[in-house]
């Protein structure tokens, strides 16, 4: 099973200000990485999958990168609307497995 | 407009079973495989399982094998998640996703199980 480490649990960012979430994987999965939003009372949101793809609809602001064990996910010029949880999610192998999730907050 | 329904939820006692479904719509149903993610309260999401197009073949978490059951009527569009000889730790949030491809792209809005005496 491969273990998915986030990092840091919690950020208190101020308007305009970049974000960056790490996320390390115990195995090798290549580039199969995906990043969720998830706000208070709502189910998670996918932002980026595989390929550090962003899905359609999602600000250019929300980006990430990474090969084989080490994945950043960025959020630049972070808005009050970004609050929430972030998770990151590894889809190489099954069981899929979340990291332990980033709680952002806007100052 | 893609939309999962899940429904189900409820208060059960330990060693008890509960069965949860989730309505499809917006979409082919019989395209994609789909999945069951739950979040413990307070805590991170964990993939329990999931089911190919057919519903041939399944794939299961270690926590939860030979307890749960996915399954599907695709003429129905819906999804199921049988689960049996529940536990305190099988308390959560459960939600219905579609999966495009191992990223889970559309998620329901949630069911809530209580596994307590």
């Amino acid at each position: 099973e491969t273990t998915v480490t986030q990092s840091p649990a919690s950020l208190s960012m101020a308007v305009g200000e970049k974000v960056s979430i790490s996320c390390k994987t115990s195995t090798d999965i290549d580039d199969d990485m995906n990043w969720y939003q998830q706000k208070s009372g709502e189910a998670p949101k996918l932002l980026i999958s595989e390929g550090n793809t962003l899905r359609p609809g999602v600000p250019s602001r929300f980006s990430s990168s990474g090969y084989g064990t080490d994945f950043v996910f960025t959020i630049n010029n972070v808005l009050l609307g970004d609050e929430g949880i972030y998770y990151c999610q590894q889809s190489d192998n099954v069981p899929f497995t979340f990291g332990s999730g980033t709680k952002l907050e806007i100052k | 407009e893609v939309q999962l329904v899940e429904s189900g939820g409820s208060l059960v006692q330990p060693g008890g079973s509960l069965k949860l479904s989730c309505v499809a719509s917006g979409f082919t149903f019989s395209n994609y495989w789909m999945d069951w993610v739950r979040q413990t309260p307070g805590k991170s999401l964990e993939w329990i399982g999931e089911i190919n197009t057919d519903g041939s073949k399944t794939n299961y978490a270690p926590s939860i094998k030979d307890r749960f059951t996915i399954s599907r009527d695709n003429a129905k569009s819906t999804l199921y998640l049988q689960m049996s000889n529940v536990k305190s730790d099988d308390t959560a949030i459960y939600y219905c996703t579609r999966n495009d491809g191992s990223p889970f792209d559309y998620w329901g809005q949630g069911v809530m199980v209580t596994v307590s005496s």
